[in-house]
């Protein structure tokens, strides 16, 4: 099983729609999550940590399931500027980014 | 406040050539990461430094890859001698690294090309 794996899509989703994709990670002894989002060409920016059970930010929510060992991203009423690559980060000591989810948003 | 600088934007050199990257992090972030990120990727730590000591290296290729930071605050890091498969894009984080919080944030990025 690999460290840290998330679906590569792309996801194509209409402008509105709600959208989520998963995260798994193979450590149970995983202590830290985030999201990051990343633009073509554009360097990761933090979207999201998730610290706990899960937490909200706006239209974004994330939820952190320890026993099945997964994360997840939640993005309601989708934008047109949410088309992005959305990378999964588990840390347990060492550090590892997923390859990124693509997602875009059609009009 | 400022971001994370990274120099230069861009590279291109030739196979067997040096080169080296610097990094300027967030005023008083402790923590110094260097990723290297190949397209189509999500970015792979080469090192971590905590203040000027190296956290984690494991990823590093000893054999071409080096970098420091000397002062605790700015950094290098330099591949010597460069390969095909290093054409990568090569981002510098920083972050607070206290307890509990390690959220990172990311300079735009070296991206090298070598031919």
């Amino acid at each position: 099983r690999k460290e840290v794996e998330q679906d590569p899509g792309p996801f194509n989703v209409p402008e509105g729609a709600t959208v989520a994709f998963n995260c798994t990670y193979s450590n149970s002894a995983s202590q830290s999550f985030f999201w990051y989002r990343q633009d073509c060409r554009k360097e990761p920016k933090l979207l999201m940590s998730v610290y706990s059970s899960g937490n909200e930010d706006g239209r974004f929510t994330a939820q952190l399931n320890r026993a099945s060992q997964y994360i997840s991203l939640l993005i309601r009423d989708s934008k047109l500027s949410d088309s992005a690559t959305y990378l999964c980060v588990v840390k347990w000591g060492k550090i590892i980014f997923g390859k990124g989810t693509r997602l875009h948003i059609l009009p | 406040e400022a971001g994370v600088a990274q120099s230069p934007r861009y590279k291109i050199i030739e196979k067997r050539q040096s080169v080296a990257f610097w990094c300027n992090p967030i005023s008083g972030h402790a923590t110094l990461y260097w990723y290297q990120q190949i397209l189509g990727q999500g970015p792979k730590l080469l090192i971590q430094f905590q203040n000027n000591g190296v956290v984690d290296d494991s990823q590093l290729p000893k054999d071409r890859f080096s970098a420091e930071r000397l002062k605790g605050v700015d950094s290098t890091l330099k591949i010597q001698p460069a390969k095909l498969e290093d054409s990568a894009v090569y981002l510098c984080a920083s972050s607070h690294a206290t307890r509990g919080k390690y959220e990172q944030y990311f300079g735009p990025g070296t991206r090298l090309t070598v031919t």
